[in-house]
């Protein structure tokens, strides 16, 4: 059983550029949601998906937005980036209401 | 979501149990309580589960007072391996299920 993926580990960018953070869900998986984590801090949930649409989001702006594919695996994209977006970004998923699997985590830093 | 509350920071003996506690005393009869570790720069790690009856797995076991309001999350041996930020969360089941609300958790550290 493969567990959940994301990719790229470490990302670089600049002030006003966007990001596109990938993941894969854990086999079986319907359903996806990301955090934020920033230094020092706990997981803030941004955004959930279900059956490719979004139900459920947290306190973040819409240039945070996401994707989830026919496959289960989702995509998390920030425009717009500021300084405050550096961050520990995590996936996780789970089938339905079951136990949330998190993945490794995208670590941004926005300069 | 109910709110959680936990000591900032505990050490432990390596072999010995580890007992985290966790208050959650707004808890309503349809959350249940869950703990995660997160070992640092890793993302969080699922430990145990449980919504009344206590439970037991290979990782840990799970406490629950009978009001519901407090748990105990037990690590029968702490190894140095255990050394983590643990996170107890109150999780209610519906439309946004997985969304998990993080407190500060507690800081653990296992010594030699």
């Amino acid at each position: 059983e493969t567990g959940v993926t994301q990719s790229p580990t470490h990302l670089i960018k600049t002030r006003g550029q966007q990001v596109t953070l990938r993941c894969s869900s854990q086999s079986g998986h319907n359903t996806v949601s990301w955090y934020q984590q920033a230094l020092g801090q706990g997981p803030q949930f941004i955004f959930q998906y279900y059956r490719e649409e979004e139900n459920g989001r947290g306190n973040f702006p819409p240039r945070f937005s996401g994707l989830q594919f026919p496959n289960y695996s989702s995509e998390l994209n920030v425009n717009a980036l500021e300084l405050d977006d550096s961050a520990l970004y995590l996936c996780a998923s789970s089938l339905g209401q079951g136990v949330v699997f998190f993945g490794p985590g995208t670590r941004l830093l926005v300069l | 979501d109910a709110k959680t509350t936990q000591p900032p920071s505990m050490d432990c003996a390596e072999g010995r149990a580890a007992n985290l506690p966790c208050n959650h005393s707004t808890i309503s009869g349809n959350e249940y309580v869950y703990w995660y570790r997160q070992i640092h720069s890793q993302g969080p790690q699922y430990i145990i589960h449980g919504l009344k009856n206590n439970e037991t797995n290979e990782m840990a076991s799970l406490i629950i007072t009978e009001d519901r309001k407090s748990s105990t999350l037990i690590l029968p041996h702490a190894t140095l391996r255990d050394t983590a930020v643990y996170y107890c969360i109150v999780r209610v089941a519906g439309a946004a299920g997985n969304k998990l609300t993080f407190g500060g958790g507690t800081r653990v550290l296992v010594k030699p």
